[in-house]
């Protein structure tokens, strides 16, 4: 039972361009949305969130644009940078319900 | 401020016997939840401890069983291992955990392999 999917497993793209990852969920329930990063041998590391109330939310060069229609999530890197090169995963909670991705590997090549 | 800290990071059992991990949330943190992190899975919810009380609870097998003491620190216990409990264990706390809408913090997780 995947409520929330993560449908590209991989994203490769040039330093300096713009990152765009993809996240569905089903549960029209959710009404919190969080953008976790991790690299190699760490846990997760909180990157951004948006509340159902809201449509965008932007923090630098990071912004998370939520779709409630389409029960869609997205994650905008601007400009990527090779630090950026790490997995991310989506989540969506509700009360005490918090489900997470299966995450997408972002690689941004110098 | 000390981030979440999680013991052992490297674990080799075989199957059949137990393993306990353990957790140490950021101070002040009351809430605590596990998961569990296979290939091509993301993050499978085991369980959330909040204030010694387990709050919520995944769709793990009996053997996956935790608790958390009166300073918050949290252990998970898995008894009667099998192959498929090898994995990544993390271990997660918040403020108020997912029922207040707020981020959790991350441990580097305890890397469990069954031989």
């Amino acid at each position: 039972d995947q409520q929330v999917k993560q449908n590209s497993p991989s994203l490769s793209v040039q330093e300096g361009r713009i990152s765009i990852l993809n996240c569905d969920y089903t549960n029209s329930m959710f009404d919190y949305f969080l953008w976790y990063k991790k690299y190699p041998a760490e846990g997760p590391t909180f990157l951004i969130s948006i509340s159902s109330i809201k449509d965008k939310n932007e923090d630098g060069r990071f912004t998370v644009f939520l779709n409630k229609s389409a029960k869609h999530l997205s994650l905008h890197i601007v400009p990527s940078q090779p630090g950026d090169s790490a997995v991310y995963f989506c989540a969506a909670s509700r009360q005490l319900d918090m489900r997470f991705g299966a995450g997408t590997r972002l690689t941004v090549k110098p | 401020k000390a981030g979440v800290t999680q013991t052992p990071r490297y674990l080799i059992k075989t199957r059949g016997q137990q393993v306990t991990l353990s957790c140490s949330p950021i101070s002040g943190h009351r809430s605590v939840s596990w998961y569990q992190q296979t290939p091509g899975q993301g993050l499978q919810f085991l369980f959330e401890y909040f204030s010694e009380t387990q709050r919520n609870k995944g769709n793990f097998p009996g053997r996956f069983s935790g608790r958390q003491f009166s300073n918050s620190r949290s252990e998970m216990n898995v008894s009667t291992l099998e192959l498929g409990d090898s994995a990544l264990y993390l271990c997660a706390s918040s403020l108020t955990g997912s029922a207040g809408n707020q981020p959790q913090h991350f441990g580097d997780g305890t890397r469990l392999s069954i031989l």
